[in-house]
């Protein structure tokens, strides 16, 4: 068992531009999370999946961004067309069968 | 619905103080109730959490927290604080779906 893993940790982009967020959970959990975070509020959720489906997304997220867990194992998070906005913490976290979340250390976005 | 209400955004408190974070949560069901920490540059990590059964539950780093249905509350205590304390506390609730909600965050600030 090695964590919850996120990758990159840091990403500079210009707006505009397309980025992409690997995450790979504890193995054994099928349920995937992923929240955003801004500087002083806590995790906000996004999306979640349990094994290869999706089953479901906030009402905030915005059609530029997209999920997808394509074997049930890692996650991936895509923006496209990037804006200021955007510039936050992507946390990934897989959920244990003793009913708490396991995060990972987290993908800073700042969109120059 | 749910939602959980932190209404510190800062606690200060000199080294070997008691400390209380305060949690408050709305929910139309049963719930789970977690503490989680996060350091500087870190993912959350679990400090403790309330699923059934005794409504006092303990954690990691002698930190508890007492579940209160009839106020629902989850406040998290602990009798002396040292330096490295010193982090953000989101609480967080489930109700009937799998997705958490997280506070805003409690900055615990412990001076020497």
């Amino acid at each position: 068992d090695t964590g919850v893993s996120q990758d990159p940790r840091h990403k500079i982009t210009k707006r505009g531009q397309n980025v992409t967020f690997r995450c790979d959970p504890i193995s054994e959990h099928n349920r995937l999370y992923w929240y955003r975070q801004t500087l002083g509020q806590g995790p906000e959720f996004l999306t979640y999946f349990q094994n290869e489906a999706q089953l479901e997304k906030s009402r905030l997220l915005s059609d530029r961004f997209s999920a997808e867990r394509p074997k049930g194992s890692f996650s991936t998070l895509e923006i496209q067309r990037t804006e200021q906005g955007d510039s936050a913490m992507y946390l990934c976290a897989s959920l244990a069968s003793t009913g708490e979340l396991f995060f990972g250390e987290g993908s800073r976005l700042t969109v120059l | 619905a749910q939602s959980v209400t932190q209404l510190d955004s800062q606690v200060p408190v000199f080294e070997e103080a008691p400390v209380e974070l305060r949690c408050n949560y709305s929910s139309s069901v049963s719930v789970y109730l977690f503490w989680y920490v996060q350091y500087p540059n870190q993912g959350l990590q679990l400090l403790l959490k309330y699923l059934s059964g005794s409504t006092l539950v303990k954690g990691i780093n002698g930190f508890e927290a007492e579940f209160n249905k009839s106020q629902t509350s989850f406040h998290l205590r602990k009798p002396s604080v040292h330096i490295s304390d010193t982090a953000e506390y989101f609480c967080a609730v489930r109700g009937g779906s799998y997705i958490p909600t997280f506070g805003r965050g409690t900055s615990l600030i412990v001076h020497p």
